[in-house]
C-alpha cells in the first residue's frame, strides 16, 4: 500500500458525459500527479501541482482540467468524454517539486466510456 | 525522440534465475532521476528502485539493483533469484531537473517490459 488514495476504482460512462476523479496523497506529500495509462499511448504525464498551485503540464487535452485543495487532495475532471478516453488514470504524490523525488502511485481509476 | 527505451517487450524466466531488464534514455540535463516501477496484472504501479544522476554507487533494494551507466545512458534493472511473484509488466521511468531549460515535468516511461517466471 503505497498510502496514496484514489476513488472510484472504476468508473463507467457514456461519451460526452462528465466525471471526476478523486486522488487523496500520502501524508505529508505536497506534490500531486496525474498520469493516464491506455493501450495506445503508453502512460503519459497530464499534469502535477504543488502544493495548491500548477507547477507542470504534460499532454493533458483542454477537455481535462485538475485542481488541489488546500487540503491537498486532487481532483482531476474529464469533459465530452470520447471513446478514446478509456484508460486506467493514476494519481502519484510525493513530498516536494522537484525531479528527484520518488513518485508514489496510488491504485488507479479505470474509466470506461462506452 | 524517444527518451526512455526498453528494447525487450517480453521476456521468460525460469524461477531462481536471475534477470536483467534493459533501460537506455536519452536526456541533456546534468541533473535527473531514474526509476523501475512494477506493475502487476492487478493495476497498481508499484515503486521499486531509484537511482541519481549523481549517485556513484549503483542503487541496490533488497533483490533489485539498478545496473547505471551513465556514459552509455543505461540503467538496467536486475532481480536477483527471480520468484514466481515477480511476473508483471516492468516499467523505466526518468524525470529530468530540469537544468537544460526545459524545466522540470513528470516522469516518462518506457514502453515496458513483461516479465514471466516460469516454475
Amino acid at each position: 500500500d503505497s498510502g496514496v488514495t484514489q476513488t472510484p476504482k472504476h468508473l463507467i460512462t457514456a461519451t460526452g458525459q462528465r466525471v471526476t476523479l478523486r486522488c487523496s496523497p500520502r501524508s505529508g506529500d505536497l506534490s500531486v500527479y496525474w498520469y493516464q495509462q491506455s493501450l495506445d499511448q503508453g502512460l503519459q504525464f497530464l499534469i502535477q501541482y504543488y502544493n495548491g498551485e500548477e507547477r507542470a503540464k504534460g499532454n493533458i487535452l483542454e477537455r481535462f482540467s485538475a485542481q488541489q485543495f488546500p487540503d491537498l487532495h486532487s481532483e482531476l475532471n474529464l469533459s465530452s468524454l470520447e471513446l478514446g478516453d478509456s484508460a486506467l488514470y493514476f494519481c502519484a504524490s510525493s513530498p516536494g517539486s522537484g525531479g528527484l523525488y520518488t513518485q508514489y502511485f496510488g491504485p488507479g481509476t479505470r474509466l470506461t466510456v462506452l | 525522440a524517444q527518451k526512455i527505451t526498453q528494447t525487450q517487450p517480453g521476456m521468460f524466466v525460469q524461477e531462481k534465475e536471475a534477470v536483467t531488464l534493459d533501460c537506455t534514455y536519452d536526456t541533456s540535463d546534468q541533473s535527473y532521476g531514474l526509476f523501475w516501477y512494477k506493475q502487476p496484472s492487478s493495476g497498481e504501479m508499484i515503486f521499486l528502485i531509484y537511482q541519481g544522476s549523481y549517485d556513484e554507487q549503483n542503487a541496490t533494494e533488497g533483490r533489485y539493483s539498478l545496473n547505471f551507466q551513465k556514459a552509455r545512458k543505461s540503467a538496467n534493472l536486475v532481480i536477483s533469484a527471480s520468484q514466481l511473484g515477480d511476473s508483471a509488466m516492468y516499467f523505466c521511468a526518468m524525470r529530468e531537473a530540469g537544468d537544460s531549460g526545459g524545466g522540470a515535468d513528470g516522469l516518462t516511461f518506457g514502453k515496458g517490459t513483461h516479465l514471466i517466471i516460469q516454475p
